[in-house]
């Protein structure tokens, strides 16, 4: 069983363009969670979501940030007209249906923004 | 103030010596999780806990849900060890969202 798998590992976007980040969960996990930590900063909740349904999105920047995660096919994020200020590391992580399960954590895509 | 807490920030230990890191958070939780992330690495799940004490190898975690504290002991440390360690806890909502700590640096000299 493949753990949490995000793509691409490292990105590099210059300004005003867009950044897409792809996590799998790992197998049978239908919760999705996104962090950002941006340099020198700790990790910070971005966005929570379940098949086709965002949870909580209290994290995450009102513009230029979304998120989805459908049916069929990984979890994306999307960052629109990217500013140097959006380069960080972003962690996804995933869990199966239930209140005890843990979270586990993919690899990380590392954005840097020229 | 920050709802998690971590100390110390930064921690330089011999090889060998036995470490503690300390977690201590404002918010109530259902559970509690260390992590470690090496340098420009990805995060790996070390413990999740929502009482009492757990151990595997030669790491133990231990929490305090009265007191809303928890530590992370690292038994005859190994530089291989040195990471970052973070606690995150997961806030008692129904969304189960985490806040972390701000990591604890760990490096131990051979």
């Amino acid at each position: 069983n493949a753990g949490v798998m995000q793509n691409p590992r490292h990105l590099v976007r210059r300004r005003g363009q867009e950044a897409r980040l792809r996590c799998s969960p790992m197998k049978g996990h239908s919760h999705v969670y996104w962090y950002r930590q941006l340099p020198e900063e700790g990790l910070k909740f971005m966005v929570y979501l379940q098949k086709e349904n965002i949870i909580d999105e209290s994290g995450m920047p009102k513009e230029r940030f979304s998120a989805e995660f459908p049916k069929e096919g990984p979890s994306i994020l999307r960052i629109q007209q990217v500013v140097r200020g959006d380069s960080a590391a972003y962690f996804c992580a995933s869990r199966q249906d239930g209140s005890r399960e843990t979270q586990y954590f993919g690899p990380g895509t590392r954005l840097l923004v020229l | 103030k920050n709802e998690v807490e971590q100390s110390p920030q930064n921690l330089t230990a011999q090889e060998g010596e036995f470490i503690t890191i300390n977690c201590s958070y404002s918010v109530g939780i259902s559970a509690l999780h260390w992590l470690q992330q090496h340098p420009g690495g990805g995060i790996v799940s070390l413990f999740m806990l929502s009482s009492g004490k757990k151990k595997h190898g030669r790491l133990i975690a231990t929490i305090n849900i009265q007191e809303k504290h928890s530590s992370l002991h690292i038994t005859a440390s190994h530089p291989r060890d040195s990471a970052v360690y973070i606690c995150a806890v997961e806030v008692k909502t129904s969304y189960d969202k985490v806040i972390f700590g701000p990591g604890t640096s760990l490096s131990v000299i051979p």
